[in-house]
């Protein structure tokens, strides 16, 4: 199985701070990678798939990068609904996922 | 609005079989490409996938788990069904049911329900 390591695990930031997450496959999955948001108590959200491509409704704030071994979940400008726990998922091999980073307010 | 919500028991006894139905609205699984997944996560784990049914009754599973599960389309056109044989504690997890967005991208997700394996 792919394995998908996400750092840090927990990410304090203040609101309108940028929050950088960083997930990485243990083979190249080329851009073959999504990002969720999930809060509690609630269904995950797909934020970015392929790497960089935005979901539908995406705030722009928003964006994905990488390729390969090493990708990055970027949110430029931290509004209050962002806190969450996020996680990426390859799917070129099955699909598996990450541990998740909880992004939490400072 | 594509909504899906999970149903089933929330303690099931270890050996016994579990059976949890997605009853999903906002998209028919008789149109083509569409698919439903099924997906849960242990306490403190991380997500796993576990199957998929496509609209044409084409079904994939999880090559690790693919000897327990079988998925279905339900007697109601709006259901997906999920059975898992020989349950045991470490199944313990929340359950999850998902729209298809493309290949095993999930865009809209259930909030899943918690099934406890225990005696």
């Amino acid at each position: 199985d792919i394995v998908l390591t996400q750092s840090p695990a927990t990410l304090s930031l203040s609101p309108g701070e940028r929050a950088t997450l960083s997930c990485r496959a243990s083979q190249s999955i080329g851009t073959y990678l999504a990002w969720y948001q999930h809060k509690p108590g609630q269904a995950p959200r797909l934020l970015v798939y392929d790497a960089t491509k935005r979901a539908p409704g995406l705030p722009a704030r928003f964006s994905g990068s990488g390729s390969g071994t090493d990708f990055t979940l970027t949110i430029s400008s931290l509004q209050p609904e962002d806190f969450a726990v996020y996680y990426c998922q390859q799917r070129s091999s099955w699909t598996t996922f990450g541990q998740g980073t909880k992004l939490e307010i400072k | 609005q594509i909504t899906l919500k999970e149903s089933g028991p929330t303690v099931i006894k270890p050996t016994q079989t579990l059976t949890l139905t997605c009853t999903f609205s906002g998209f028919s699984l008789s149109t083509s490409g569409v698919g439903v997944a099924w997906l849960r996560q242990p306490p403190g784990k991380a997500l796993e996938w576990l199957s998929l049914i496509y609209w044409d009754d084409d079904k994939l599973y999880s090559p690790s788990l693919k000897s327990r599960l079988t998925i279905t389309k339900g007697t109601s056109k709006d259901q997906v069904v999920l059975t898992m044989t020989n349950m045991d504690p470490v199944d313990t997890a929340t359950y999850y049911c998902a729209h298809r967005f493309d290949d095993l991208i999930f865009d809209h997700w259930g909030q899943g329900t918690l099934v406890t394996v225990s005696s």
